[in-house]
């Protein structure tokens, strides 16, 4: 089992440019998570997702889109990056809901 | 919005000393979770204590709970260096999602 694994790891991009982040789990898990983390902000819920085909706002949704076509995976994108979003970004998964989370290694984003 | 806040921000102990954290919380919950995370890794998660049980142990980690001051503690017993990390709580905020605190940076000096 690979657990959760986040592509890519690391990325610079231009103010304006667009990626998507890829994050993808082989636990079966039905509940997944995007997260950002900064310097001394803990982590703020980006998007989620309770199943397949769904997806749900968190605290800090603004300048992110999600979907998540297949179980096993959920995608991050951001359309016109800007530097506030520079930024690690961490994916979960989760077996229950609020349930314990298992996480990803993280993708360390640098918008310039 | 940050349910959990932990306290102290940073903590910095001698190897073989304990280590305690705190986390306040502000609304009920139905259990709270705590996490460590190593620099520059992801969240792995230590334990959860459910919101009816008070005090939880796994090897030398040892939860408490107390739900009428909306707090909880992680301590950390014979800390060895591989203890340094940073250390997260994290509360469920209705049915489906987690909020996690700021964390406390916790280095063991040997």
């Amino acid at each position: 089992n690979a657990g959760v694994t986040q592509t890519p790891k690391f990325r610079v991009l231009k103010t304006g440019q667009s990626m998507t982040l890829l994050c993808a789990q082989d636990m079966n898990h039905e509940y997944m998570y995007w997260y950002r983390q900064d310097p001394g902000m803990g982590l703020r819920l980006i998007h989620y997702s309770v199943g397949e085909g769904t997806t749900a706002k968190g605290e800090v949704p603004d300048g992110y889109n999600v979907s998540r076509l297949k179980k096993q995976n959920f995608l991050l994108g951001l359309e016109s990056a800007a530097p506030s979003q520079t930024s690690v970004y961490f994916c979960a998964s989760s077996p229950t809901p609020a349930g314990e989370q298992y996480f990803g290694p993280g993708t360390r984003l640098t918008v310039t | 919005s940050q349910q959990g806040e932990e306290d102290p921000q940073a903590l910095s102990i001698q190897e073989g000393e304990n280590a305690t954290m705190n986390c306040s919380y502000k609304t009920s919950i139905n259990n709270l979770q705590w996490y460590r995370q190593n620099s520059g890794r992801g969240l792995v998660h230590l334990i959860l204590i459910r919101s009816n049980e008070r005090e939880k142990h796994s090897g030398r980690l040892r939860v408490t709970l107390d739900t009428s001051k909306k707090s909880s503690s992680l301590l950390i017993t014979a800390s060895r260096a591989a203890d340094t990390a940073s250390y997260f709580c994290a509360t469920d905020e209705g049915a489906q999602k987690l909020v996690f605190g700021q964390g406390t940076r916790l280095t063991i000096n040997p």
